[in-house]
């Protein structure tokens, strides 16, 4: 139990373009989901914190208009990095965890290419 | 903000060694994770620590939760090829209403058939 998919798993875009990646939990109801950035030979390192139809809170120096984030439904939160840049050019990882559930479960990440 | 240092950063064994890395905080934390992260992969959590002194074991990995609630260390006993990837303390804080958890540096282990 405790699933949690992302797609896409790896994509390339020209800079400029938006990209939107999606998290899914596949076999619980997340009230929470957690998006990090985690750079080459890096630690992953917290982006912001969603709650199903709430807006997101975003981490200091984290730009909330350029990665809009989506909490829609239990199930599925999608981050959108807008008018991308190479610098943005990263692996995203998402989490979810529930209420009174005290772990956070991990997606499989996206690694993002921007060309 | 909270900092988990890790060390060593990176670690060259051969197969059939055991292995000792930590983690020190600059705060106290009342829970210890340690994860997991095989390349291209999201981290898979291994160990969880609630309580001081805590040792606890999951096969052959041993993390102990530190006394002083600042430090934790995982063994891996008997390492096999497939232990390869990057080892990160986590520590659990509560901010904005939220349960977040930060991240250690890592310590990336490879392991030398």
């Amino acid at each position: 139990g405790a699933v949690v998919s992302q797609h896409p798993s790896w994509v390339i875009c020209k800079s400029g373009t938006s990209v939107k990646i999606e998290c899914r939990s596949l076999d619980f109801q997340a009230t929470t989901m957690f998006w990090y950035r985690q750079f080459p030979k890096q630690s992953l390192m917290l982006m912001a914190t969603s709650n199903e139809g709430s807006k997101a809170t975003y981490e200091q120096g984290v730009e909330k208009d350029k990665f809009l984030i989506n909490h829609a439904s239990l199930t599925l939160s999608t981050l959108t990095v807008t008018s991308a840049h190479p610098e943005d050019s990263s692996f995203y990882i998402c989490s979810a965890t529930s209420t009174g559930v005290n772990e956070q479960f991990f997606g499989p990440g996206t690694r993002l290419t921007v060309l | 903000g909270q900092q988990l240092n890790q060390s060593p950063q990176s670690m060259f064994i051969q197969e059939g060694e055991d292995v000792s890395m930590n983690c020190t905080s600059s705060s106290i934390f009342n829970t210890w994770l340690w994860y997991k992260q095989d390349p291209g992969e999201g981290p898979v959590l291994l160990i969880a620590l609630y309580k001081a002194g805590e040792l606890t074991s999951n096969g052959r990995l041993t993390a102990q939760f530190g006394i002083t609630r600042k430090d934790s260390f995982l063994n891996i006993s008997a390492s096999i090829p497939s232990d390869v990837g990057i080892y990160f303390c986590a520590g659990p804080f509560h901010s904005g209403g939220y349960q977040k958890v930060t991240f250690g540096t890592g310590t990336k282990l490879q392991v030398i058939p």
